[in-house]
């Protein structure tokens, strides 16, 4: 069966800091991947997405994002952290030609100035 | 440019009240559509998602049915609201199995 573990619950940087959100998933085969963020009572925002292709992607308000396959996963990068960068972040597998989405249960990440 | 709404925002029922939120999605047509239930500190749980008008697919035995009256209208309603039927609830829509799109979500509080 599908599963999405991301692994840090709380992350609290430093604005200018680098940043590296975990996701791993199990699937079979080559799965659909995604990143959203939520800010605190908002909707889900797509920062990237991963269907096929070169394993890194990149996606809206500087960040990227690599497939490893061999190591089932699909983190989240970005350089450097911005203040309104601080929101919860989901990761998300979707089995290519399914309507279901399986997500993470979330990293909330705090920004400190 | 596709637009999806959610209303209403926020929303305090008393236990035991009927329920009824509304989803719509604009500058698409025949979109998959999708209601998700968020709860506090939990990630997302698919709790229908429908490919077309009158075709609903339930994902988890609960208090809760949705219906789809229009190709781009989704609603998701109870009879009686249970004090676990209270979360942010998220509407999302999709082109086939493609990208899902999420709406501003609506929060419900089951008093």
């Amino acid at each position: 069966a599908q599963s999405v573990t991301q692994p840090d619950i709380h992350i609290t940087v430093s604005e200018g800091a680098s940043l590296e959100l975990r996701c791993n998933y199990s699937y079979g085969a080559t799965p659909y991947l995604f990143w959203y963020v939520q800010s605190p009572g908002q909707g889900l925002q797509l920062l990237l997405k991963y269907f096929s292709g070169d394993t890194l992607v990149q996606g809206i308000k500087g960040f990227e994002a690599e497939f490893k396959r061999s190591q089932s996963s699909f983190n989240l990068r970005k350089p450097s952290v911005h203040w309104s960068d601080a929101a919860e972040y989901f990761c998300a597998v979707g089995a290519g030609g399914t309507y279901k989405y399986i997500f993470g249960t979330g990293t909330r990440l705090k920004v400190l100035a | 440019s596709q637009t999806i709404h959610q209303w209403p925002a926020t929303l305090v029922q008393p236990v035991g009240s009927p329920l009824s939120l509304e989803c719509t999605v604009e500058g698409t047509s025949n979109p998959n559509l999708y209601w998700y239930r968020q709860a506090a500190g939990r990630g997302l749980q698919l709790l229908f998602y429908s490919v077309g008008i009158g075709q609903i697919s339930s994902e988890v035995p609960q208090n809760l049915s949705a219906s789809r009256p229009q190709d781009r209208q989704f609603i998701l309603s109870s009879k009686k609201l249970l004090l676990s039927d209270s979360g942010f609830y998220l509407c999302a829509w999709s082109l086939f199995t493609d990208t899902q799109y999420f709406g501003p979500g609506t929060r419900l509080t089951v008093l």
